[in-house]
């Protein structure tokens, strides 16, 4: 009865690769979000999404792409990995419509390039 | 820049002892979120303060916003080693845009 998922919890892989974080809330919320948390543990957004709709890029580099397919699904593609992607990366998802609103964190994807 | 300044950045405690983390930001915090985070594992959501002077408690950890909404402090009495772990601060300061930002971060160690 995991509320948020995310597949899988470890990657590793070789730099200029492409790979792909899976994400899945169970919690019927309207509102998901991808947030990396870098080696000295600032936790930034990166985008969020509104039943399928794009809300919030953060500047984040167009080599990560987020794919949701459905409501309760929000995966991150990441193309030609570089050295900086090296991170935490953190799904969530909220109520929309809710002021003020709780984010329910998914346990991270510990992303590690070579 | 950060949004949100967590002091201090690391902190080591006698089991027992009482502990203050401090949450600064220069803009009004319209919520203010606290999570606790251990290793290789997602957030924990601890608390949610949202009103000015608002004040709550969980367990032996209480939280406060003060009455400007710019500052929080979380205060854990008689600490145990489970408080061991990564406090987040984490704030919606553009007022319902569903955005959170955090701080940096307190990382908490609890010795015997």
């Amino acid at each position: 009865d995991t509320a948020v998922s995310q597949t899988p919890k470890y990657l590793v892989t070789q730099m200029g690769n492409d790979k792909s974080i899976k994400c899945e809330q169970n919690l019927g919320h309207d509102t998901m979000y991808w947030y990396k948390q870098d080696s000295k543990k600032f936790l930034k957004i990166m985008f969020s999404y509104n039943n399928k709709e794009l809300i919030i890029n953060e500047t984040v580099p167009n080599r990560f792409s987020p794919k949701s397919p459905d409501k309760a699904h929000l995966n991150l593609h990441i193309n030609s990995l570089e050295l900086g992607d090296s991170a935490v990366y953190f799904c969530a998802s909220s109520q929309a419509g809710q002021v003020p609103y709780e984010q329910y964190f998914g346990p991270g994807t510990r992303l590690t390039g070579t | 820049s950060q949004e949100l300044e967590q002091s201090p950045q690391s902190l080591i405690v006698q089991e027992g002892k009482n502990l203050t983390i401090n949450c600064t930001s220069s803009k009004t915090l319209y919520g203010l979120y606290w999570y606790k985070q251990k290793y290789g594992e997602g957030l924990i959501f601890l608390m949610m303060l949202q009103k000015g002077g608002e004040e709550k408690s969980h367990e032996k950890i209480t939280a406060k916003l003060d009455e400007k909404k710019q500052q929080s402090s979380l205060h854990i009495t008689a600490s145990q080693p489970s408080h061991a772990g990564i406090y987040l601060c984490g704030a919606d300061i553009s007022a319902g845009a569903q955005k959170l930002v955090f701080g940096q971060g307190t990382r908490l160690t609890i010795n015997p």
